[in-house]
């Protein structure tokens, strides 16, 4: 089964407008993380917001937010005020409870494509 | 931006040919990973090293192996390639386990086998 499923492939959406990109994961761990990432045309990685399964408000960084539903198990994020810059591919992913090494391996879902329609 | 580089960036190379890429931090960070990224996938773990000369297998390990005998180099290794792993592959690091633990991509290496 799939940790991380993101459901939609592309999404637009018209400047200045806010959107939610979805994101549903599969953990039978009580302690888990869920990460944001952001892959621009350029092909880099870029993070962009953290939520742990035990924080009990909303993860916010600037126009980011995690809307985070953990007895539906899921962990949107929503861009306000959505600039032409934000056009790029988005990956949800998660952590469970780490290793006996420490190690924190990501699970990554498939990604959505956001477009940014002047 | 943490210090993290990939080399070569890109690389083509013909099936059975063994291919090794470099991953360098300049942040003396733990723990290092290699993934790689395929369209309808995502980003899958490859293996990952948890100090100098440790190191495990992740979710997508057949047909790799890593080496990492300094704590700023993570090498991964083809042995003999082959065309099912043309990939994007990307390098990653964090600095200690815990609840919160982000990683840190490098720029990522384009490999393709002919």
């Amino acid at each position: 089964a799939q940790k991380i499923t993101q459901t939609q492939p592309g999404m637009f959406v018209q400047e200045k407008e806010a959107v939610t990109l979805d994101c549903t994961y599969d953990t039978s761990d009580q302690s888990y993380g869920l990460f944001w990432y952001k892959q621009p045309s350029s092909g880099e990685m870029i993070f962009l917001i953290y939520q742990g399964s035990y924080d009990e408000q909303n993860a916010t960084e600037g126009r980011y937010s995690l809307n985070f539903q953990k007895a539906r198990k899921s962990a949107n994020l929503v861009i306000s005020a959505s600039q032409l810059g934000d056009s790029a591919m988005y990956f949800c992913a998660m952590r469970e409870a780490p290793h006996q090494t420490g190690a924190n391996n990501l699970f990554f879902g498939t990604g959505t494509r956001l477009t940014v329609i002047p | 931006d943490a210090g993290i580089t990939q080399s070569p960036r890109h690389k083509v190379t013909e099936t059975g040919t063994p291919v090794t890429l470099r991953c360098h931090q300049t942040e003396n960070h733990r723990y290092m990973y290699w993934y790689r990224q395929d369209p309808g996938h995502g980003l899958r773990l490859i293996h990952y090293s948890y100090g100098v000369k440790d190191t495990d297998k992740g979710e997508v390990s057949d047909g790799y192996s890593v080496s990492r005998s300094k704590t700023e180099d993570f090498l991964l290794t083809l042995e003999s390639a082959t065309s099912s792993q043309t990939s994007v592959y990307f390098c990653a690091i964090s600095e200690s386990s815990g609840e919160y633990n982000e990683q840190f991509f490098g720029p990522g290496t384009r490999l393709t086998v002919l």
